[in-house]
């Protein structure tokens, strides 16, 4: 079946760390994003990748990096400069970019410091 | 900037009740319009979206939503009520012309009472 697998589904970090959450799509989509979720400020934009080795910054990018070698995969490292890191963080992919756009998301990764 | 608005952070209905979550948004020219819908812990799951031509969208699981242009507004609404839709409910909004950044409104969790 086709779809995002994020994982994983739930991750401790210590203060300091760095993390890395993992993100894969076989839906062969070109685009995929990267959101930050905290109670009632819904869904907010960390980074977008819209082709193989090119990302932008999304609104909340500070404290974060990705990359994007391979069209499947878009990790997202959460770095020791993200000081509030705790959130839950979901993983998406657009295909489209016409009257077929959609986008489809993970599960979800809940990460916590500890 | 494009944003997207949910005014109603939280509302409660109870069952049958008709309901309607409303979205307003702010962009440049009509971008592309989603409802999504989340349950705790989870992903998200696409309801219904609007790209163009008729302005009554229908969706899955008995949403629908009316665009209106002049309003900026994309609001979802349902006939009668179930206690499996509480849950999270996000507007979402993207750039006509491409992929672009996909922004999120705040959300508005539906409470559903017996």
């Amino acid at each position: 079946d086709g779809g995002i697998t994020q994982s994983p589904k739930y991750l401790f970090r210590k203060e300091g760390q760095n993390v890395t959450l993992s993100c894969e799509q076989n839906l062969n989509h070109d685009a995929m994003y990267w959101y930050r979720q905290d109670p009632g400020q819904g869904l907010r934009l960390i980074y977008y990748s819209q082709i193989v080795n090119d990302f932008q910054k999304g609104d909340i990018a500070e404290g974060y990096s990705v990359s994007r070698e391979k069209k499947e995969s878009f990790p997202l490292t959460v770095t020791s400069a993200q000081k509030n890191p705790t959130a839950f963080y979901l993983c998406a992919s657009i295909s489209g970019g016409n009257r077929n756009t959609e986008a489809f998301f993970g599960q979800g990764t809940r990460l916590t410091v500890v | 900037a494009q944003s997207v608005t949910q005014p109603d952070i939280h509302i409660t209905v109870s069952e049958g009740a008709s309901l309607e979550l409303r979205c307003n948004y702010s962009y440049g020219a009509t971008p592309y319009l989603f409802w999504y819908v989340q349950s705790p812990g989870q992903g998200l799951q696409l309801l219904l979206k609007y790209f163009s031509g008729d302005t009554l969208v229908q969706g899955i699981k008995g949403f629908e939503a009316e665009f209106k242009r002049s309003q900026s507004s994309f609001n979802l609404r349902k006939p009668s009520v179930h206690w499996s839709d509480a849950a999270e409910y996000f507007c979402a909004a993207a750039g006509g012309t491409s992929y672009g950044k996909l922004t999120f409104g705040q959300g508005t969790i539906l409470t559903v009472h017996p």
